[in-house]
């Protein structure tokens, strides 16, 4: 049971946007940063986003975070066939002790 | 580029115990600047993480595994270890290892391909 609650799926269409949300408590993302990561179909998770909204190098611009209090988004632009993934927010839980990840977020393109 | 390869028995039998090993190439694994974990994914499931280990052997468990869980290190071979007992169906599971880098905050990168072990009865 995760401690962190992602949307199970959202979609558009290409060229659209999305957001996915990541809803934690203030002994996770409240006081930890998050990063995001993008498992392609039948891969390991690919590192997007750390420290809540910054990129390493390679990763376009169309891949952008956020965070507002106990709550993560990540956003994609310019939607592609590619980008059709499981996208997964995670972050230290401090009561737990430990590394905590999302649910997972599937995103579907139209 | 850093690349991590797991390597193991793909099956386990009920109550035995796991053994996994990540070997590290392509980056100083002797680098105070990183941990070295393991996360695992059950089969259409999310990602959990089960621990850490650093260049020195200081270890991090995830509470709810602690109990079973042991990851040691080999600077020697640039190769650290999971070792999980008394294994259950509900260990079955893809184990990927992966590097955990460390600023103000913390995030998994590279990570390795992953390696399905399935525990049978």
């Amino acid at each position: 049971q995760s401690v962190l609650t992602q949307p199970p799926s959202v979609s558009a269409a290409p060229g659209q946007k999305v957001t996915i949300s990541c809803s934690g408590s203030s002994s996770n993302i409240g006081n930890n940063y998050v990063s995001w990561y993008q498992q392609l179909p039948g891969k390991a998770p690919k590192f997007l986003i750390y420290d809540d909204y910054n990129r390493p190098s390679g990763i376009p611009d169309r891949f952008s975070g956020s965070k507002s209090g106990t709550s993560a988004t990540l956003g994609i632009t310019g939607l592609q066939t590619g980008d059709e993934a499981d996208y997964y927010c995670g972050t230290w839980d401090s009561s737990l002790s430990a590394a905590v990840f999302g649910t997972g977020t599937k995103v579907t393109v139209l | 580029q850093p690349q991590l390869q797991e390597s193991g028995p793909g099956q386990v039998k009920a109550s035995e115990t796991l053994i996994l090993t990540c070997t590290v190439s392509g980056v100083s694994f002797s680098s105070s600047s990183y941990y070295w974990d393991w996360i695992r994914q059950p089969p259409g499931k999310g990602l959990e993480w089960i621990g850490s280990v650093t260049y020195s052997g200081s270890t991090y468990y995830n509470p709810s595994l602690k109990s079973r869980v042991t990851i040691s290190v080999d600077t020697s071979k640039n190769q650290f270890s999971l070792k999980l007992s008394s294994v259950a169906a509900a260990d079955t599971a893809v184990y990927y290892c992966a590097r955990q880098a460390r600023g103000p905050g913390y995030w998994f990168d590279p990570w390795g391909q992953g390696t399905l072990v399935t525990v049978s009865s």
